[in-house]
């Protein structure tokens, strides 16, 4: 397996505009988590799916930030509109029935202008 | 809510031990765990220590455990530069399902 994948890597955008970021999990997985990384923060988690129902959103910062998983292979975190203060690195990890330690992607480091 | 503390910074010299110090707030969770973020990349899986462990040893790194005072230590012998990046200690949240880290301790090799 590929592991868990990130697209894209790198994206820079100006405040305002709309953002997704992109997941694919590790096939077979049936937990996906997403988590923000800052320097003044560190790894915050934003939300987590189990099965691609979402079950815990409470570490979303807010109405602009929006997570799907239309499928078990695929996710997307929307952020509209940006704002610099986004601006860090989005990891997405996943892993078999949330009892094992979650496997991560490479990251989208995003910097919002 | 569960909390986990690290200090911020360590700089080592090639060849000695490193200690890496966590405080964790959960004491019911069954496993706490070490992650590796070397520059520019994910986190990657280090090691874990299930909480009815006192002490884990795989090759140059050592897990100690003190359940009664919250505290996890991550031990790395004959520490090289290619140890230099970011650990994170983690416990997993009330659910027992996602990890909650701590902010990463930065370790840094000089030669």
């Amino acid at each position: 397996d590929a592991g868990v994948i990130q697209s894209p890597r790198h994206e820079v955008t100006e405040m305002g505009q709309e953002v997704t970021l992109r997941c694919k999990p590790i096939s077979g997985h049936d937990y996906l988590f997403w988590y923000r990384q800052t320097m003044m923060r560190g790894l915050e988690l934003l939300i987590y799916f189990n099965n691609n129902v979402p079950i815990d959103d409470s570490g979303m910062p807010e109405d602009r930030f929006s997570a799907k998983m239309p499928n078990a292979s695929f996710s997307t975190l929307k952020i509209q509109p940006s704002e610099p203060r986004d601006s860090a690195v989005y990891f997405c990890a996943s892993s078999l029935q949330g009892r094992d330690s979650p496997l991560f992607g490479q990251g989208t480091r995003l910097t919002v202008v | 809510g569960e909390d986990v503390e690290q200090s911020l910074f360590l700089s080592v010299r090639e060849g000695d031990s490193s200690v890496i110090n966590c405080t964790y707030t959960d004491s019911s969770s069954t496993y706490l765990y070490w992650y590796k973020q070397e520059p520019g990349a994910g986190l990657q899986l280090l090691t874990y220590i299930f909480s009815n462990m006192d002490m884990k040893q795989d090759q140059r790194l050592t897990v100690l455990l003190n359940k009664k005072d919250k505290h996890l230590s991550l031990r790395i012998a004959d520490t090289q530069t290619g140890d230099s990046a970011i650990y994170f200690c983690a416990e997993k949240d009330q659910a027992g399902t996602a990890l909650i880290f701590g902010k990463g301790t930065t370790l840094s090799v000089s030669s």
